[in-house]
């Protein structure tokens, strides 16, 4: 089955020290695999994509992820953290073979926290 | 900027009545999806268009509906209201079709309150 597990709800870290956002997912097929950002009341926008191509993806603002299939991960990091990157992220996986979203499952989301 | 347009962007409604969501878009795009965000479960899919007129259901469906009469609006519509139904509701697009490997693309969002 499906699923994707973020195993941080919170995530606290002083400026300019590194981040890490971390995901686990299960998936039967090769999955796409993506990450959102959400600052508060905005809708959610796209941080990057892995979708079978590099297994290092960069995305915008300075993120990348990296995926493990061994470890069937895809943890999020940034080397600085910047006070603008306050705010929710969300990992999600996408599965092939299946109707158009009904196999889109979004995880519970972290909450990052910068300290001055 | 994906062209996602939701309105109204904020409602407070009594229990009992009949509520109505707009996404728009202006891209044309086929997919068109309704979320609900909740603390500690993510975003997890109402329902769904892959055309004018075809839709489908996706895990919390039960209690809303939805219309698509044009490309560019994708309607839902909460028969009535419940106050398990405050939520944040968010439309989006996904302008590769049904491809796996195609991201969505968010509106902002509406917030819904029922009291």
């Amino acid at each position: 089955a499906q699923s994707v597990t973020q195993l941080d709800s919170h995530v606290s870290v002083s400026e300019g020290t590194p981040v890490l956002l971390r995901c686990n997912y299960s998936s039967s097929y090769s999955p796409s695999l993506f990450w959102y950002v959400q600052h508060p009341n905005k809708g959610l926008q796209l941080l990057l994509k892995y979708t079978s191509a590099a297994t290092l993806v960069k995305g915008i603002n300075g993120f990348e992820a990296e995926f493990k299939k061994s470890e069937t991960s895809f943890h999020l990091t940034k080397p600085s953290a910047h006070m603008s990157d306050a705010a929710e992220y969300f990992c999600v996986v996408s599965d092939p073979g299946y109707s158009s979203a009904s196999k889109i499952i979004f995880g519970s989301g972290t909450r990052l926290s910068i300290r001055p | 900027d994906a062209g996602i347009t939701q309105s109204p962007r904020h409602k407070v409604t009594e229990t009992g009545t009949p509520v109505t969501l707009r996404c728009h878009q202006t891209e044309n795009h086929r997919y068109m999806y309704w979320y609900r965000q909740d603390p500690g479960h993510g975003l997890r899919l109402i329902h769904y268009s892959y055309g004018v007129k075809d839709t489908d259901k996706g895990e919390v469906s039960d209690g809303y509906s939805v219309s698509r009469s044009k490309t560019e609006d994708f309607l839902l519509t909460l028969e009535s209201a419940t106050s398990s139904q405050t939520s944040v509701y968010f439309c989006a697009i996904r302008p590769s079709g049904s491809s796996h490997n195609s991201p969505l693309h968010f509106g902002n969002g509406t917030r819904l309150t029922v009291t």
